[in-house]
């Protein structure tokens, strides 16, 4: 049971490019979110799920697009990268009260 | 709307101590979750104590206990014997418990930085 993971670990992107954060869970689990944090600030939501086929935007969703395809699977993508979207990205699923979150992706836009 | 307010941006406490970090929050969802989370400098988040709104008692795991004054709209941890890996990022939350929208997904407090000292 790997719980919550994600890849990659760290990215380096140019302004303007576009790329795809991965997430997957093999628990099972219908709700599943993708935050930001940004130094010095919690977590802040950008997309969720309650299940496969089904997402809505969070407090921050501009310049982010996700899909649901999976239960297991729920990718993040940059459209076109911009440095106010440097921050670290965390992914989460959850089911009842507990959310287990991955162990985040450290993401610079230069 | 969910808000969270931690008004502690850093904390001290001597290694065995307790210490008590304060979170006080604001919603109009009638039946809502709070929680605490750690973040050592590695960077994860550990998950560390829940407490229903409609919960009669505090919520207590291990050394962690949450002080919950519902009339307060606040929802304290208190670490006992604090211990030098306790030094980290702590980071108070809630969720809404009625709907599917976004109010189901977590509200973050801006974090409150805990040093032990030895």
């Amino acid at each position: 049971n790997a719980g919550v993971t994600q890849t990659p670990k760290f990215q380096v992107l140019k302004t303007g490019q576009s790329m795809t954060l991965q997430c997957a869970q093999d628990m099972n689990h219908e709700y599943m979110s993708w935050y930001r944090q940004d130094p010095g600030m919690g977590l802040r939501l950008i997309h969720y799920s309650v299940g496969a086929g089904i997402t809505d935007q969070g407090e921050v969703p501009n310049g982010y697009n996700v899909s649901r395809s999976t239960t297991e699977d729920f990718p993040l993508r940059l459209l076109s990268a911009a440095p106010s979207q440097t921050s670290v990205y965390f992914c989460a699923s959850s089911r009842g009260h507990e959310q287990y979150f991955g162990p985040g992706t450290r993401l610079t836009v230069t | 709307a969910q808000k969270i307010t931690q008004t502690q941006p850093g904390m001290f406490v001597q290694e065995k101590e307790a210490v008590t970090l304060d979170c006080t929050y604001d919603t109009s969802d009638p039946s809502y979750g709070l929680f605490w989370y750690k973040q050592p400098s590695s960077g994860e988040m550990i998950f560390l104590i829940y407490q229903g709104s409609y919960d009669q008692q505090n919520a207590t795991e291990g050394r962690y206990s949450l002080n919950f004054q519902k009339a307060r709209k606040s929802a304290n941890l208190v670490i006992s014997a604090s211990q030098l890996g306790d030094s980290a990022m702590y980071f108070c939350a809630m969720r809404g418990h009625q709907g599917s929208g976004s109010a189901r997904q977590l509200t973050f407090g801006s974090g409150t930085q805990l040093t032990v000292l030895p």
